[in-house]
């Protein structure tokens, strides 16, 4: 079973607007998560990650994610969004052997003008 | 450094006919993983292999696929022979030494299309 969980296939928002990418995850202890980025016919790309301490991660490209554990999220977040943000999310945990990362099934993000 | 590199980027072929398609990881970096990712299905982890010995190849889908990584800077996936449905976009991604779990660089990906 996966360790992390996207439950939108698609977010829209408007140019300007704060986005959020919704990820949740169930792995046991001390979790380390990860935002990968997709663009059009390209390879995965790191965003950000999570390993410990501050519960508010900040990335590439103006993104953050705030890890909280009452709520098992890792949620990506970008206070406005731009019209070129607009790709596939993925987020990205270890798997439930510890032994490898594992991908959610990845939330397009539509960014419209 | 060049980053992961695959090729080829692009390849059309029709159905028996095999396939190989090539990786060459960060220099340095000693644990690669062989993905594919499909509309129907996401991105699956196939097969990822450890200072160039397989891990963990229960991503495979078939015996029609494998996978070497005969030294440090090179790995191959087979498919042989090739079907419609193998139709996909294929990535490469290493990362550095004790961290399969950590972060991954990944290459642009082969895009396959069987006929």
């Amino acid at each position: 079973a996966q360790s992390v969980a996207q439950p939108e296939d698609q977010v829209n928002v408007a140019e300007g607007n704060p986005l959020t990418v919704k990820c949740t995850y169930s792995v046991s202890g001390n979790p380390y998560l990860f935002w990968y980025v997709q663009y059009p016919n390209r390879g995965l790309q790191f965003l950000l990650k999570y390993i410990t301490g501050d519960n508010l991660v900040k990335g590439s490209y103006g993104f953050e994610a705030e890890f909280n554990k009452s709520q098992t999220s890792f949620h990506l977040k970008k206070p406005s969004a731009l019209v070129s943000d607009s790709a596939l999310y993925f987020c990205a945990g270890p798997n439930n052997a510890g032994n490898m990362l594992t991908f959610g099934g990845g939330t397009r993000l539509m960014v419209k003008p | 450094d060049a980053g992961v590199i695959q090729s080829p980027r692009h390849e059309v072929t029709e159905m028996g006919q095999e396939v190989t398609l090539r990786c060459k990881p960060i220099s340095g970096h000693n644990s690669l993983f062989w993905y594919r990712q499909t509309m129907m299905r996401g991105l699956e982890l196939l097969i990822y292999f450890n200072n160039n010995v397989p891990i963990d190849d229960s991503g495979m889908p078939e015996d029609r696929f494998s996978a070497k990584m005969p030294n440090a800077s090179f790995s191959t996936l087979k498919i042989q022979p090739s079907e419609p449905r193998d139709s996909a976009v294929y990535f490469c991604a290493s990362s550095e030494p004790g961290q399969n779990t950590g972060e991954l660089f990944f290459g642009e990906g082969s895009r396959l299309t069987v006929l």
